[in-house]
């Protein structure tokens, strides 16, 4: 079974609008840690955000909230007041034990003017 | 500070050959790691270390072999290269601390072609 899921391929969005990319994760650890990366296409992986297992509030720095529904096994990113700066891949990551990542497919995300 | 440093930035290898791959950093961090990242797969994690003189497998780490005889530094080897390991490799650091600490500071990747 798949340890991240990213179901959306490809998305789009109005400059300035708000956008919800999706992530669900599979794992029986009880503490485990849930990332976000931006791959734009100069190819370098930028960190945006981070939420524990244990943690209870929902995590956000800056434009970037992580909504997550731990009974329904779901991190997802929300992009506030999107920017066409924020066209790129999005990554939805999860830590296991201390050193087991795993990643998702992607998702790429297009700003529209 | 440079960050996460990798050498060679592309490579073309034939089948067969070998190689290693360099990874450098230079903000102490205890954990190393090597992804490869393939066209619709995301990243997946081949070998990383925990410290200097210990290593680890990870997801995907057939083919490969890593050593960490510097803190500063993560090699990872290529024996006998294979076309199915034509690939784009990242190499991550991070602290020895859980939570935001744990984030992973990636290079800038390596763009292997094998042919």
């Amino acid at each position: 079974a798949q340890k991240i899921t990213q179901t959306q391929p490809g998305m789009f969005v109005q400059e300035k609008e708000a956008v919800t990319l999706d992530c669900t994760y599979d794992t029986s650890d009880q503490s485990y840690g849930l990332f976000w990366y931006k791959q734009p296409s100069s190819g370098e992986m930028i960190f945006l955000i981070y939420q524990g297992s244990y943690d209870e509030q929902n995590a956000t720095e800056g434009r970037y909230s992580l909504n997550f529904q731990k009974a329904r096994k779901s991190a997802n990113l929300v992009i506030s007041a999107s920017q066409l700066g924020d066209s790129a891949m999005y990554f939805c990551a999860m830590r296991e034990g201390d050193n087991q990542f795993y990643f998702g497919t992607g998702t790429s995300l297009t700003v529209i003017p | 500070n440079a960050g996460v440093t990798q050498t060679p930035k592309f490579r073309v290898l034939k089948t067969g050959q070998s190689m290693t791959l360099l990874c450098a950093q230079d903000m102490n961090h205890e954990y190393m790691y090597w992804y490869r990242q393939d066209p619709g797969m995301g990243l997946r994690l081949i070998h990383y270390s925990v410290g200097e003189g210990t290593t680890a497998k990870g997801e995907v780490p057939d083919g490969y072999n890593v050593s960490r005889l510097k803190k500063q530094n993560f090699l990872l080897g290529l024996e006998s290269a294979a076309p199915s390991q034509t690939s784009v490799y990242f190499c991550a650091s991070s602290q020895r601390r859980s939570g935001r600490a744990n984030e992973q500071f990636f290079g800038p990747g390596t763009r292997l072609t094998v042919l």
